[in-house]
């Protein structure tokens, strides 16, 4: 089982659609939770920490379970720029060694 | 205007070649890491160093050396041992090795086998 896994996609979806990207991960001793967005061909940049209360940034919620494991992310009223690859990135437990996921691709169409 | 840089953007290297990509940040950052990433996977760590002077193996060091002489610079080479190296190489910095440390990337640099 991969340590931290996620549909590779890709989730296509109108202008104006919600969407919502699951992530689940295996090292229950895991502290610090990320969602990183990478362009084609470009650096993953942050784009949300996953707090335990769950957190909100404009048309992003992020959302961590960590009964179950899992982290999810909700995009509302999608963008033709919302368009990318969203990885999905874990600590090891102890300090700042991160895991990534394979990425959530997602193509919103006109 | 802070950030992490890499060059070069893109690296040919020939069978049985060394080559060097450099990553230098000016953030003042202790914690810098190295990364490679695959068509459509995740990155997977090479390297890191926490401090000036010190650096550890990753998931996938074997075939790869660093060295960490100056604070805001953290080379990797791709030696001939690496018999897979066509990726795409991501350095990144942290101020410090702590948790919930926000990870910045450089650029990358594409390296392609001739």
């Amino acid at each position: 089982r991969k340590e931290v896994e996620q549909d590779p996609g890709p989730f296509n979806v109108p202008e104006g659609a919600t969407v919502a990207f699951n992530c689940t991960y295996s090292n229950s001793a895991s502290q610090s939770f990320f969602w990183y967005r990478q362009d084609c061909r470009k650096e993953p940049k942050l784009l949300m920490s996953v707090y335990s209360s769950g957190n909100e940034d404009g048309r992003f919620t992020a959302q961590l379970n960590r009964a179950s494991q899992y982290i999810s992310l909700l995009i509302r009223d999608s963008k033709l720029s919302d368009s990318a690859t969203y990885l999905c990135v874990v600590n090891r437990g102890a300090g700042n060694m991160l895991t990534f996921g394979g990425g959530t691709r997602l193509m919103v169409k006109p | 205007d802070g950030g992490i840089t890499q060059s070069p953007k893109y690296l040919f290297r020939k069978e049985g070649q060394n080559v060097t990509l450099s990553c230098e940040q000016n953030l003042n950052h202790d914690a810098m890491y190295w990364y490679r990433q695959d068509p459509g996977q995740g990155l997977r760590l090479i390297y890191y160093s926490q401090i000036v002077n010190d650096f550890q193996k990753g998931d996938i060091a074997e075939g790869y050396s660093v060295s960490r002489e100056k604070k805001e610079s953290f080379p990797l080479t791709v030696t001939s041992a690496q018999k897979n190296p066509t990726a795409f190489y991501l350095c990144a910095s942290t101020r410090t090795s702590g948790l919930r440390e926000t990870q910045y990337f450089g650029p990358g640099t594409r390296l392609l086998v001739l």
